[in-house]
């Protein structure tokens, strides 16, 4: 696609639910990494993929948290047994891992836990 | 870890005004890229500096990287109704991998 897809948009989970965020990132890119962005802050690092390799994943809050992409291309981020603290909007980005490496964001997918 | 801070937090300014917001982080930067955020969207690109000393205009906006590559800022002049948003400043960690520290945002209103 043109841009980078985040599906669902919106995300309502009720507290110990498990829930599981999409990321199709622009076609050919190499990079993908996963951000949260709680209310009126800035975006904050979880992961970070190179193909399907996840090269670095130290912003994971906590071992409830997984992400994979395990082609490559399509990329996962699960949260298991879902906290209020976790309500955030959550944003993937692509970038193509040559010349000035732009990250490209998604729209994000806003999860808020009840 | 890495932190990077952004002044001021919050910027009313008239319209036509001009606005500056200046960003400093706690170490030396690869690179140092602004996003501009509108309320309700996502972060957009609008530039990369690489140099130390780096100054780059698109239109009425400036950015300065400085020589330290670890403090950076944007100006806009003559400020729009259009202007109106979050502007952060992210840069990944000299020596450090591709992933983006974020500033801490400066956000912007337009008095008409």
């Amino acid at each position: 696609g043109a841009g980078v897809s985040q599906s669902p948009r919106y995300k309502v989970a009720k507290r110990g639910q498990d829930v599981a965020l999409r990321c199709d990132p622009i076609s050919g890119h190499v990079s993908l990494f996963w951000y949260q962005q709680a209310l009126g802050q800035g975006p904050e690092f979880l992961t970070y993929f190179q193909n399907e390799a996840q090269l670095d994943k130290s912003g994971l809050p906590s071992d409830r948290f997984f992400a994979e992409r395990p082609e490559g291309s399509v990329s996962t981020l699960k949260i298991q047994r879902t906290q209020q603290e976790d309500s955030a909007v959550y944003l993937c980005a692509s970038s193509p891992n040559r010349g000035p490496n732009i990250q490209y964001f998604g729209a994000g997918t806003r999860l808020s836990v009840l | 870890g890495q932190q990077v801070m952004q002044i001021p937090q919050y910027q009313h300014v008239q319209e036509g005004e001009d606005f500056t917001t200046y960003c400093n982080s706690s170490t030396t930067l690869s690179n140092i890229q602004w996003y501009k955020q509108r309320p309700g969207g996502h972060p957009v690109f609008l530039i990369q500096l690489v140099k130390s000393g780096e100054v780059k205009k698109q239109k009425r906006l400036t950015f300065q990287f400085g020589e330290a590559k670890k403090n950076s800022s944007l100006h806009i002049t003559a400020t729009q109704t259009t202007d109106v948003g979050t502007y952060f400043c992210a840069g990944p960690q000299m020596g450090g991998n591709e992933k983006l520290t974020f500033g801490t945002g400066t956000r912007l209103t337009i008095i008409p």
